[in-house]
């Protein structure tokens, strides 16, 4: 059962262009996070968000947790190459001995010259 | 600054076959985890450790054994590979707390033929 639904699931743009990806879920999590990921390497932390309705900005990324802490959304203004990765939002809840992390599928951006 | 080490990077096995997957992590982190990403499925959680003799059950853990006996490692076994095993695995750790950040391997492929 995927708890966490990302759209879209591929995204190729063109370089100056603006988009927006998503984060959804039925269950809600204490925190969420979005990680990138390039091609051979695992995933690196970008942001955690915590507090519904919270909004975190670095630089040309904004990131917004839901008011009911169920969903979350990314926006990147003017994209660039370098922003090419697979996005991937991750909500934490506790279960057994610790908090735990589940995973959306992924957003598999490409920023076009 | 190594961080997170996994060995080997690549892996192809026959079904049946049995094989260690290595984790080591020089940040002495409590906890550690084990991941597999397939395409369209994200990250699944396989096993996980929050300190060394403690290990318990993710989401997927049917078909892997872990173990730790120190703070640094964290080894994957597969006892008798079978195809659907055949993923790309992650090993992540982190300090103990609640929106800590988790750092990530670089990944082991793994074919099971």
């Amino acid at each position: 059962t995927q708890l966490l639904e990302q759209s879209p699931q591929f995204l190729s743009i063109q370089e100056g262009e603006n988009l927006t990806v998503y984060c959804n879920s039925s269950s809600v999590f204490s925190s969420l996070q979005w990680y990138r990921q390039e091609p051979g390497e695992g995933p690196v932390l970008l942001v955690t968000v915590v507090t519904g309705g919270e909004v975190k900005k670095l630089k040309r990324l904004t990131f917004q947790f839901g008011d009911a802490r169920k969903d979350s959304s990314l926006h990147i203004t003017a994209a660039q190459p370098g922003d090419t990765g697979l996005y991937l939002c991750a909500g934490a809840k506790r279960a057994g001995s610790a908090r735990q992390l589940t995973f959306g599928s992924g957003t598999q951006l490409t920023v076009l010259p | 600054n190594a961080g997170v080490t996994q060995t080997p990077k690549f892996q192809v096995l026959k079904t049946g076959q049995s094989m260690t997957l290595q984790c080591a992590q020089d940040m002495n982190h409590e906890y550690m985890s084990w991941y597999r990403q397939d395409p369209g499925m994200g990250l699944r959680l396989i096993h996980y450790s929050v300190g060394a003799g403690i290990t318990d059950q993710g989401e997927v853990p049917n078909g892997y054994n872990v173990s730790r006996s120190t703070t640094e490692d964290f080894p994957l076994r597969l006892l008798s590979a079978a195809p659907s095993q055949t993923s790309v695995y992650f090993c992540a750790s982190r300090v103990q707390g609640f929106n800590e950040k988790l750092f990530f391997g670089s990944g082991t492929q793994l074919s099971v033929l």
